[in-house]
């Protein structure tokens, strides 16, 4: 089965400082893509960073940062110098290579971050 | 390019009508999904078109599901008999391959009374 963990339900975290948010995966398949999302309150989804399984290097995307443990299945976004537009809901997601997925995302159940002034 | 739309944003409904929902893709994506997000969860995944074709279904779509990408643009998803555990929020996400991001539209949301 095709799982992702979000443990942390809520985040918060004060303006200009930094903030991770953990996610955890379980596959048996040894090609993926793993996911960030960003959903706002009643805005729509939209693509945070994401990270290649072959790749060792872990991705940035300016203040996002991931950092990508393929043997712990973990996959952790850190948020530096956060801003108040950061608080949102954000979602883990992953995406199997083999075809007979079609690519569908497997997403965790979110943690929401508030920001705080 | 205006992203991907969904109408409508919102709809209420009495137990058993049947609705319908409309996605419009970004015009060059091919690939079209429907999740399904509920309270408290994440998206899970509905169905996924590639073009005209429907070529997955999630368990999650039952019977009174039905999925349509008539001309391999819009979709529709219509809900027969609606019933109260149907109230979620209905996203679409267009891609233009299986490895590129999916972008997603701001969902319909959907109460069942």
């Amino acid at each position: 089965a095709q799982t992702v963990t979000q443990s942390q339900p809520e985040m918060s975290v004060q303006e200009a400082e930094t903030v991770t948010l953990s996610c955890t995966y379980d596959t048996s398949e040894s090609d993926y893509y793993l996911f960030w999302y960003k959903q706002p309150p009643s805005r729509q989804m939209i693509l945070v960073i994401r990270q290649e399984a072959y790749k060792q290097q872990n991705a940035t995307e300016n203040r996002f940062s991931v950092n990508f443990q393929k043997a712990a299945k973990s996959f952790s976004l850190k948020i530096s110098d956060s801003q108040l537009g950061d608080a949102a809901m954000y979602f883990c997601a992953y995406r199997v290579l083999p075809r007979s997925t079609l690519g569908r995302l497997y997403f965790g159940r979110g943690t929401q971050l508030t920001v705080w002034p | 390019d205006t992203g991907v739309s969904q109408d409508p944003r919102h709809k209420i409904t009495k137990r058993g009508q049947n609705v319908t929902f409309r996605c419009d893709p970004i015009s060059e994506h091919n690939r079209l999904y429907w999740y399904r997000q509920t309270l408290g969860q994440g998206p899970e995944f509905l169905t996924y078109f590639q073009n005209e074709a429907q070529l997955e279904k999630s368990r999650l779509l039952s019977d009174r599901f039905s999925a349509e990408r008539p001309k391999g643009s819009f979709s529709t998803l219509e809900i027969q008999r609606t019933e109260q555990g149907d109230s979620a929020m209905y996203l679409c996400a267009s891609s233009s391959s299986e490895i590129r991001e999916q972008f997603f539209g701001p969902g319909t949301r959907l109460t069942v009374l």
